[in-house]
């Protein structure tokens, strides 16, 4: 059973819309981080966010770590093409800082 | 610099049989992990390490076994492969703590 889940599971929408991906869990997690993976590749690092309320502004993405440290969004601003790609959260947490995934969101941007 | 480095990139199995993955990384990072990838299933945690010499079980652990016996090396073993193995695996490095994790480039195993 994963431990993050994330919404919505799929996502198709025109260039220039604006989007918001959740990531949700019952474990408090010591941060959570945001990757993005392209087809035949492993996932890259976008983000890390380690604070209660914390929110983090990458050009047009907007991450924001939840006041409880359960939970987490990001939000792209005028989505373009090059974003499409599937968007995976990690949280970082028991007494060995194992490393877990979620359930992903598959971003495709139409031009 | 090579980073994480996975082979095979692509296997055949036949049900029953067994092999071995091999992750390698270059990085000196303490924690190494093995994950897989299934449609709609995001990255499950099969095993993972913090240390040479510790190891222990993740989400998906069965079927699975795993060793480290240096830093830089950490195989993941399918001792009698299964069609439910099919899936794409991904090996991880990273330094401990709340640290970026660094990817290979991943094994799709098709077990028939």
């Amino acid at each position: 059973t994963q431990l993050l889940e994330q919404s919505p599971q799929f996502l198709s929408i025109q260039e220039g819309e604006n989007l918001t991906v959740y990531c949700n869990s019952s474990s408090v997690f010591s941060s959570l981080q945001w990757y993005r993976q392209e087809p035949g590749e492993g996932p890259v690092l976008l983000v890390t966010v380690v604070t209660g309320g914390e929110v983090k502004k990458l050009k047009r993405l907007t991450f924001q770590f939840g006041d409880a440290r359960k939970d987490s969004s990001l939000h792209i601003t005028a989505a373009q093409p090059g974003d499409t790609g599937l968007y995976l959260c990690a949280g970082v947490g028991g007494a060995t800082n194992k490393l877990i995934f979620g359930t992903g969101t598959l971003l495709a941007v139409q031009p | 610099n090579a980073g994480v480095t996975q082979t095979p990139k692509f296997q055949v199995l036949k049900t029953g049989q067994s092999m071995t993955l091999q992750c390698a990384q270059d990085m000196n990072h303490e924690y190494m992990s093995w994950y897989r990838q299934d449609p709609g299933m995001g990255l499950r945690l099969i095993h993972y390490s913090v240390g040479a010499g510790i190891t222990d079980q993740g989400e998906v652990p069965n079927g699975y076994n795993v060793s480290r016996s240096t830093t830089e090396d950490f195989p993941l073993r399918l001792l009698s492969a299964a069609p439910s193995q099919t899936s794409v695996y991904f090996c991880a490095s990273r330094r401990a703590y709340d640290t970026e994790a660094f990817f290979g480039q991943g094994t799709r195993l098709t077990v028939v």
